[in-house]
């Protein structure tokens, strides 16, 4: 079984001010874990992934993430908020080494505020 | 990269009605896809996965009756809501994986709305 809690269903900030999205997962088996953004009615874009290599892991338009096992956390974040930022970001893992289907965390809606 | 495309992005049916949504993969095969509910301001919520040439899995409390899927070619794969009701109305996204260790990719959504 695997889930995914992201804390924090809103998250507000300034441009240009640090961003850190909130992830933690439970997996009986090594997860590979993704981050997506979504854009209102759209499908998913995928921010990055962490499948086993590298724990710190770099994605598109300056976000990056960090898989801690210890915390079993994969936490997102961006040094500088741009206001195209601003979306709904899905914490997602894939258990049995990215053979099933993902699931995903209730979501953060992130506001960047000018 | 990998893209799938997802028609139609909105719909209005009437109640009682059948609506298909299609996902083509365009530049990959797509040995498994799977198909995706969201509901406004929550989360996606897996409906059902499908291999080529095989019946699809439904998750639990998905009625396989109602949400047929067929998945006849490496490229295509449909949902087609039949009879549609007014709590059918929904966003709906598939996701396409050419092989068990590749990505996943995921088409822009069909908006449902019943009325």
């Amino acid at each position: 079984a695997q889930s995914v809690t992201q804390l924090g269903s809103h998250v507000s900030v300034s441009e240009g001010a640090l961003v850190l999205l909130r992830c933690n997962y439970s997996s009986s088996v090594p997860p590979y874990l993704f981050w997506y953004v979504q854009y209102p009615n759209q499908g998913l874009q995928l921010l990055l992934k962490y499948t086993s290599a590298a724990t710190l892991v770099k994605g598109i338009n300056g976000f990056e993430a960090e898989f801690k096992k210890s915390e079993t956390s994969f936490h997102l974040t961006k040094p500088s908020a741009h206001m195209s930022d601003a979306a709904e970001y899905f914490c997602a893992v894939s258990g049995d080494t990215g053979r099933r289907a993902l699931t995903f965390g209730s979501g953060t809606r992130l506001q960047v505020q000018p | 990269g990998a893209v799938v495309s997802q028609h139609p992005s909105r719909v209005i049916c009437k109640s009682g009605t059948s609506v298909k949504i299609e996902c083509r993969s365009l530049d990959f095969q797509a040995t498994t896809m799977f198909w995706y509910r969201q509901f406004p301001k929550q989360s996606l919520m897996l409906m059902a996965t499908s291999n080529e040439g095989s019946k699809a899995t439904y998750e639990q409390g998905v009625e396989k009756d109602k949400f047929l899927i067929n998945h006849a070619s490496l490229t295509l794969s449909t949902l087609t809501v039949t009879s549609a009701h007014p709590e059918d109305s929904s966003f709906y996204i598939c996701s396409a994986r050419e092989g068990a260790l590749t990505g996943y990719t995921f088409g822009s959504g069909t908006r449902l709305t019943v009325v």
